[in-house]
C-alpha cells in the first residue's frame, strides 16, 4: 500500500540534543511538509519542500532543519535551539499543483 | 494572511443527533477548502474537500458545501454515530500564495454518546 511513514513513533529528548524525525513516502509525490500540532491548537507549517533538493521555512522554522536529498524523504532535526520542541510533529506530502495532502500518522516529541 | 476560523469544543451529541460544525475562512485569493479528521493517537484523514464557490464536498454521510458570499465551509452530517467521535480541522489551501501548504483551523472536538 502506498502512504507516508513517520519513526519513531515517539522521541524523546535530552537537553542540549539533537533529535532526528524520519518521513518517508512511497506516494510518488513531489512536495512534502512538516506540521507541529500542540493540544487544543490546530497544526503549524514549520518547513516545506516542493522538489528535490529544495524547501523553504514555513511559520515556524525556528530551531528546525530540513533536508531533501531524494524524493521519498524529508526528515527533521529537532536542534538545541528549539527551547520547546515537545509537540505531536506530522509529516505530510502531495503532487505539485494538486491536492489534498496525505498525513503519517505523526511522532510525539517529550522532553526527558 | 490567510486563516480559519473554527468553532471552539467539544461538541457533544448523541447518537443519531444531527450534526454542524462552523468553519470561516479569510485568503487573499481563490482557496480550495477542506475537512480533515483525526482519531486520538494518528495522523489526519482528508474527509472531503471542495475547490471552487458552490461546490459541495461530501464523503461517509459527511458533507459541506463552499459558500464564498459567506467564506464559510460548514461541516454538517445527519445522524452520528459513536466511530464518528473524533478531532475535526477545517483547512484550506490558497492556490495564489504559490506555496500550496495548508492553513489549518484549531480543531473541533466531536464527542458521540451512544
Amino acid at each position: 500500500d502506498g502512504g507516508i511513514t513517520q519513526s519513531p513513533k515517539y522521541l524523546f529528548r535530552k537537553e542540549g540534543q539533537n533529535v532526528t524525525l524520519s518521513c518517508e513516502q512511497n506516494l510518488n509525490h513531489d512536495a512534502m511538509y512538516w506540521y507541529r500540532q500542540d493540544p487544543g491548537q490546530g497544526l503549524r507549517l514549520i518547513y516545506y519542500s516542493q522538489i528535490v533538493n529544495d524547501f523553504q521555512k514555513g511559520d515556524i522554522a525556528e530551531g528546525y532543519s530540513v533536508s531533501r536529498e531524494k524524493k521519498e524523504s524529508f526528515p527533521l532535526t529537532v536542534t538545541s535551539a528549539q527551547k520547546n520542541p515537545t509537540a505531536f510533529y506530522l509529516c505530510a506530502s502531495n503532487d505539485r499543483g494538486n491536492q489534498p495532502q496525505h498525513f503519517g500518522d505523526g511522532t510525539r516529541l517529550s522532553i526527558l | 494572511g490567510d486563516s480559519v476560523t473554527q468553532m471552539e469544543g467539544p461538541v457533544t451529541l448523541s447518537e443519531e443527533a444531527f450534526l454542524t460544525i462552523n468553519c470561516t475562512y479569510t485568503a487573499t485569493g481563490y482557496p480550495s477548502l477542506f475537512w480533515y479528521v483525526q482519531y486520538p493517537g494518528e495522523g489526519l484523514q482528508l474527509l472531503l474537500k471542495a475547490t471552487k464557490a458552490d461546490d459541495k464536498g461530501s464523503n461517509k454521510g459527511f458533507e459541506a458545501t463552499y459558500r464564498k458570499e459567506t467564506t464559510s465551509f460548514h461541516l454538517e452530517k445527519g445522524s452520528v454515530q459513536v466511530s464518528d467521535s473524533a478531532v475535526y480541522f477545517c483547512a484550506l489551501s490558497d492556490k495564489d500564495t504559490g506555496r500550496r501548504a495548508l492553513t489549518f483551523g484549531s480543531g473541533t472536538r466531536l464527542q458521540v454518546q451512544p
